[in-house]
Formats: C-alpha cells, sequence, structure tokens
C-alpha cells in the first residue's frame, strides 16, 4: 500500500519540552509538507521541502523546526519556542513541490499541558 | 494576507439539495485549483481539481464551475447526501511553490 504515515495519532507531551512528529512517505515523491490545523483556520504551512536536504519556510515556521535526509522522511520538532503548540499537525507530500494532487498522512493530534 | 479567500465557513442543506461553496484568488500565477474534502479526525483528501483553460468540471454528482475573469471557482454538490458531511478546502498553487488554502466550509447534511 502507497501513502502516508504518521506516528503516533495522539501525543501528549508537558510545556517546556520538545517533541517530534514522525512523517514517512512511500509514494517516491519529491515535495514533503507539513501543515498545522485549527479550528476556523484551514491549512497553515509550517514547512516544505522539495528535495533532500533542503527545506523553506511556511507561513508559521517559528518554534519548528525539520529535517529531509532522506527522501522518503520529513520529520517535524515542536520545540519548547512554539507558543501554542496544540493542534492537528498533517504531513503531506507531491510528486513535484507545487504541481498536482498533495496526498495527506492521516495527522498527529498534539496535546501540550 | 489570505492568498485563498472561501465561504461560507458552514453550510446546512437538506438531503437532496445542492451544496455550494466559493472560493475567490488574487495571484493570477495560479494554474491548478483542487478541492480536498477532509472527514473529522482524518487528512483531507482530493475531491476534484481544475485548471484554468476550462471553466467547468464534473466528476459524478461533484462539479467544479471556473471564472478565470473573476478570479472565482466553486464547488457543487448536486444530490447532496448525509455521508458528503465533511469540511471541504479550495486551494490554489503554482509550480514549484507551496500550495494555498482556504480556511475551509464545513458541510452538514441534513437527512
Amino acid at each position: 500500500d502507497g501513502g502516508i504515515t504518521q506516528s503516533p495519532k495522539y501525543l501528549f507531551r508537558k510545556e517546556g519540552q520538545n517533541v517530534t512528529l514522525s512523517c514517512e512517505q512511500n509514494l517516491n515523491h519529491d515535495a514533503m509538507y507539513w501543515y498545522r490545523q485549527d479550528p476556523g483556520q484551514g491549512l497553515r504551512l509550517i514547512y516544505y521541502s522539495q528535495i533532500v536536504n533542503d527545506f523553506q519556510k511556511g507561513d508559521i515556521a517559528e518554534g519548528y523546526s525539520v529535517s529531509r535526509e532522506k527522501k522518503e522522511s520529513f520529520p517535524l520538532t515542536v520545540t519548547s519556542a512554539q507558543k501554542n503548540p496544540t493542534a492537528f499537525y498533517l504531513c503531506a507530500s507531491s510528486m513535484v513541490a507545487g504541481v498536482g494532487e498533495q496526498y495527506f498522512g492521516p495527522g498527529t493530534r498534539l496535546t501540550v499541558t | 494576507q489570505q492568498q485563498v479567500k472561501q465561504s461560507p465557513q458552514s453550510l446546512i442543506v437538506q438531503k437532496g439539495g445542492i451544496s455550494i461553496i466559493n472560493c475567490a484568488y488574487e495571484n493570477t500565477a495560479f494554474d491548478y485549483f483542487p478541492w480536498y474534502q477532509q472527514f473529522p479526525g482524518k487528512g483531507p483528501a482530493l475531491l476534484i481539481a481544475i485548471r484554468p483553460d476550462v471553466s467547468e468540471k464534473k466528476e459524478g454528482r461533484f462539479t467544479i464551475s471556473f471564472n478565470k475573469s473573476a478570479k472565482q471557482f466553486s464547488l457543487h454538490i448536486m444530490d447532496s447526501q448525509p455521508g458528503d458531511s465533511a469540511t471541504y478546502f479550495c486551494a490554489a498553487n503554482t509550480p514549484g511553490n507551496q500550495f494555498y488554502f482556504g480556511t475551509g466550509t464545513s458541510l452538514t447534511v441534513i437527512p
């Protein structure tokens, strides 16, 4: 089965801790994305990567970091600098950046208390 | 600044009725306009998409109408069913760039 996997589905952390969200794809896509979803605000882009070892900041990159060491993996770290980290996080991929269909993972709901 | 503006925020339709969701954009460089459907707790999935060289695209009960001069596009769901109850997002993008999403419309179809 081809697709995007995100783990875990639910994640709980204490305030002040960094946390890393996993995203893996086996679609052989070059581009990968991270979005944050809050009620009433749609999908806001955190970071995206067009190729391995390259990534660009999206609209709300502050307090987040990413890496792209392998084509199939694009982990997102939510750092303690992110002021309001509780949200639903979605990973996506597309064959090429900004072209055609984006495929989304099932999401990770992060709760920070 | 919101690159793609979507309305309404929520919509309630009777079963069998027509659901209409509208989006507007400013960037004339956009060349791909998809609609995504999202069920609670799941990731969005592509529903239907259009390129600006056509004015309408139909797939089953779902139709996109595209007005290039007005920089607007809309999703029409004919014969709406309770199973269509979901959040719908419009989007736009240009090659080599990010995708820009609307803020979403929560559709409820009443039996």
